[in-house]
């Protein structure tokens, strides 16, 4: 079935640092690729979407492109902050379901 | 704007016990969903509902029922609650499905003891 792969945390960077948060997926046909953002205490927020191949989902800085030929949807920041510490989540809409299906989360911690 | 609203936020119940989880939205949206977040383990579907009076079963139905008598209202259900339940749960909901992603609830925190 349809699944997300991410890569393990928790990632501890320094502020002003370079992000790279690994999503890969597996699925039948061309499903829609989110990250979702959870701050501490608080519901998931979506942060960005990508649709279709080679679209590029972008939101407060962070952006991630849907790559269909190696089955990635990366979370880059080119400069975090602390503000960004939270669990950052990669899903994909699971194709006839038309359900979200969810990676199992990666932690973020920015130290200033 | 309310969005999805979720209570209560924090519950501690006795095993054995009952309790409804309760969701709204304000959003008209058809779909609505609940979830629950273990540590570590990501988000995992316990039921959903593509419009009222439709409801099906996620990954992980076992001692949970819902129903969903209007497009707003979507309860969960725990009858005699077990140490197993003990998580966050996050209701969600969506205008036309996963491909259009989710506005999630702020979370009810239940512990069994």
């Amino acid at each position: 079935g349809d699944s997300v792969t991410q890569m393990e945390g928790p990632v501890t960077l320094s502020e002003e640092a370079f992000l790279t948060i690994n999503c890969t997926y597996t699925a039948t046909g061309y499903p829609s690729l989110f990250w979702y953002v959870q701050y501490p205490g608080e519901g998931l927020q979506l942060l960005l979407k990508a649709t279709k191949a080679d679209d590029k989902g972008s939101n407060k800085g962070f952006e991630a492109t849907y790559r269909k030929e190696t089955t990635s949807f990366h979370l880059e920041k080119g400069s975090v902050q602390v503000s960004d510490s939270a669990v950052y989540f990669c899903a994909l809409s699971g194709g006839a379901t038309n359900k979200l299906i969810f990676g199992t989360g990666t932690l973020l911690a920015v130290q200033p | 704007n309310a969005g999805v609203t979720q209570t209560p936020k924090f519950r501690i119940l006795k095993i054995g016990q009952s309790m409804t989880l309760q969701c709204t939205q304000d959003m008209n949206h058809n779909y609505m969903y609940w979830y629950r977040q273990d540590p570590g383990m990501g988000l995992k579907l316990i039921y959903y509902s593509v419009g009222a009076g439709i409801t099906d079963k996620g990954e992980v139905p076992n001692g949970y029922n819902v129903s969903r008598s209007t497009t707003e209202d979507f309860p969960l259900r725990l009858e005699l609650a077990a140490p197993s339940q003990t998580s966050v749960y996050f209701c969600a909901s969506s205008s036309q499905g996963g491909s259009y992603g989710y506005t999630f609830g702020s979370g009810t925190r239940l512990t069994v003891v």
